[in-house]
Parts: structure tokens; sequence; C-alpha cells
């Protein structure tokens, strides 16, 4: 089946520094990848949906010079959290979209736990 | 996308069927029903989806009723690793579109 893998796992990272969260397609081309951020005890929120080329759509309210969306190649899509904060701690998810893989309608990755100190 | 309803949480006795429900009562004729489950701190597994027939797989079955306003996931023998949160999403099925989740149901599988 389709595999989606999210790097690295965990990051603990100083406030004022870039983290970068990749999100690779292994076994899939994935035209379109959205990124989602979770708090705890709280659902999915989508941030943005990105597609192979063009630049990313963000979603209201989430600051897209904050969270730096690259969809380089059909396999690779890439979030950088730049001049990361205390409150941009959280439980960062990409997922990965092909009309090929439309009987699974999207692959999670295993998310990315990130803490802002 | 409709909007689907479900409950905010459930317990089940490890060992019985799990049944959760959801409400959709929008969705519209070619909006497939999908199910989504997130185990703590991982990211959301496929579980089944459909589209107005019965569906079963090797995790769950999907049960959707006739006017397709709302529908049952069916975990036939949970085991304590089914607890997490599941998700019922009405989706078009074109992979580019995107998902949103609601709250979920959260389930809790007792011993």
């Amino acid at each position: 089946g389709a595999v989606v893998s999210q790097h690295p796992s965990w990051v603990i990272c100083k406030s004022g520094t870039s983290v970068k969260i990749e999100c690779r397609s292994l076994d899939f081309q994935a035209t379109t990848m959205f990124w989602y951020r979770q708090f705890p005890k709280q659902s999915l929120m989508l941030m943005a949906t990105s597609n192979e080329g063009s630049k990313a759509t963000y979603e209201q309210g989430v600051e897209k010079d904050k969270f730096l969306i690259n969809h380089a190649s059909l396999t690779l899509s890439t979030l950088t959290v730049t001049s990361a904060h205390p409150e941009d701690s959280s439980f960062y998810i990409c997922s990965a979209g092909s009309p090929g893989q439309g009987n699974y309608g999207y692959t999670f990755g295993s998310g990315t736990r990130l803490t802002v100190v | 996308d409709a909007k689907t309803t479900q409950p905010p949480s459930m317990d089940c006795a490890e060992g019985r069927a799990a049944n959760l429900p959801c409400n959709h009562s929008t969705i519209s004729g070619n909006e497939y029903v999908y199910w989504y489950r997130q185990i703590h701190s991982q990211g959301p597994q496929y579980i089944i989806h459909g589209l107005k027939n019965n569906e079963t797989n090797e995790m769950a079955s999907l049960i959707i009723t006739e006017d397709r306003k709302s529908s049952t996931l069916i975990l036939p023998h949970a085991t304590l690793r089914d607890t997490a949160v599941y998700y019922c999403i009405a989706l078009l099925n074109f992979g580019n579109e995107k998902l949103t989740f609601g709250t979920g149901t959260r389930l809790t599988i007792i011993p």
C-alpha cells in the first residue's frame, strides 16, 4: 500500500530558530500534499495544501511567511517553521494524495512532535 | 464536503463488536464516506470507505443506510489496540480534495 514517510518524528528547538519537516511519498507520486497541525486533545487542523511545482494554498489564519511549504518534486514536500516560538509547539502531520491512490483517499505520515523551548 | 456528526466518545468491551455511528445528512450523491482513525500520537490511518453499498475489509465493516444519510463503522471483535479517535468524513474520491477532520469519536476499549 501507499506509504508516507515523515521526518523527524520529534524535534526540540530553541525559540527563534527554524525547523524543517520532511514528508516523502515512498511508493507513489503525490501530486498533492497536505499539512496539518494538532494541539493536545484537539482534532487535526488543516494548515495548507501544496501541489507539486506551484505555490501552496494556506488556510485562513495560517501565516504563510511563518510556515514555508515547498513541494518541489512529486515525492517530497517540506514544511519549515521559521522563527519558532513556544506557541508553535504542536504535532505536525502531513498527508499525500494522488488520483492513483484514490481508493485509500489519503495516506498520512506518522507525525512530527515539535517542542520549542 | 458534507458535514458529519459523530458522538464524542464511546466505550466498548474487549472482544465485543464496536459500532460507531456517523450522521451525514447533507452528503451529495458522489461523495464517499471515509473512515480514518488516529491512535494516540500517530498519524491518521485509513480504515474503509464506501459510496452506497456496504463494505467489508480486514479491519472493519461499513454499513451505509439506503438514503445515505448515516453510516456505521463496525469493528467486529474490538481489541485494546483499537482504542483511538475515529473520524467519519465525506469526500469526493479525487485525491486532491482537502480532507478536513471534525472532532471524531474517541473509542475506548475496556478490558
